[in-house]
């Protein structure tokens, strides 16, 4: 079975620029999770979804940040306008039931100059 | 404290060793633990989870819980260079995951 699909894998782009990171878990999950790990604070959860409603955003760091599941199998992750701090790798994750191991994609690494 | 302690190393082992990664936890209600390993440039791989005290085995890795002293432990026998990654434990309480910041491994040939 396909695993959890981030795209892009890369996105090197300016301060103040719209930036959209997208997800497709694996089939049949219901919970969605987006992560952002850095070296100094590890892996941080921002927001996950279930059933393609948003259940904590907690962890959105700012307004700037946004997420949206439209349908079981998508799922974005905005940050409209971006800066430099927002540089960090991007993970999604998803699971069955939201208290049982998650799987990870390869992640969006995202430089923001 | 934190949730969820772990020792960042970096750690060093000669292949074939017994290596060890180790995580305390403050939270005795945590029922999941997880351990993930992560390739540089990578998404974190779920490696092995457990549900209760005691140990867990897959070939060469074993998973060790001590919830009495809130304690989890990894250990790799006749460890290989393809070991080589971060080690990262988790643990949980319902639907909230806590992560360690991971302990970089490198198995040298």
């Amino acid at each position: 079975d396909a695993g959890v699909i981030q795209s892009p894998r890369h996105e090197v782009t300016e301060m103040g620029q719209e930036v959209t990171l997208r997800c497709k878990p694996i089939s049949g999950h219901d919970y969605l999770f987006w992560y952002r790990q850095t070296m100094m604070r590890g892996l941080e959860l921002l927001i996950y979804f279930n059933n393609n409603v948003p259940i904590d955003d907690s962890g959105m760091p700012e307004d700037r940040f946004s997420a949206k599941m439209p349908n079981a199998s998508f799922s974005t992750l905005k940050i409209q306008p971006s800066e430099p701090r927002d540089s960090a790798v991007y993970f999604c994750a998803s699971s069955k039931e939201g208290y049982q191991p998650q799987h990870f994609g390869d992640g969006t690494r995202l430089s923001i100059l | 404290q934190k949730e969820v302690e772990q020792d960042p190393g970096p750690l060093s082992v000669p292949e074939g060793a017994i290596v060890s990664l180790n995580c305390t936890y403050s939270n005795s209600a945590f029922q999941y633990f997880m351990w993930y390993r992560q390739y540089s440039r990578k998404g974190p791989e779920l490696l092995m989870y457990t549900y209760s005290s005691g140990n867990k085995e897959d070939g060469r890795f074993t998973a060790q819980v001590d919830k009495s002293s809130k304690y989890i432990s990894l250990f790799i026998r006749d460890s290989q260079p393809s070991d080589s990654a971060t080690y990262l434990c988790a643990m949980n309480w319902g639907n909230q995951f806590y992560f360690g910041t991971g302990t970089s491994l490198t198995v040298i040939p």
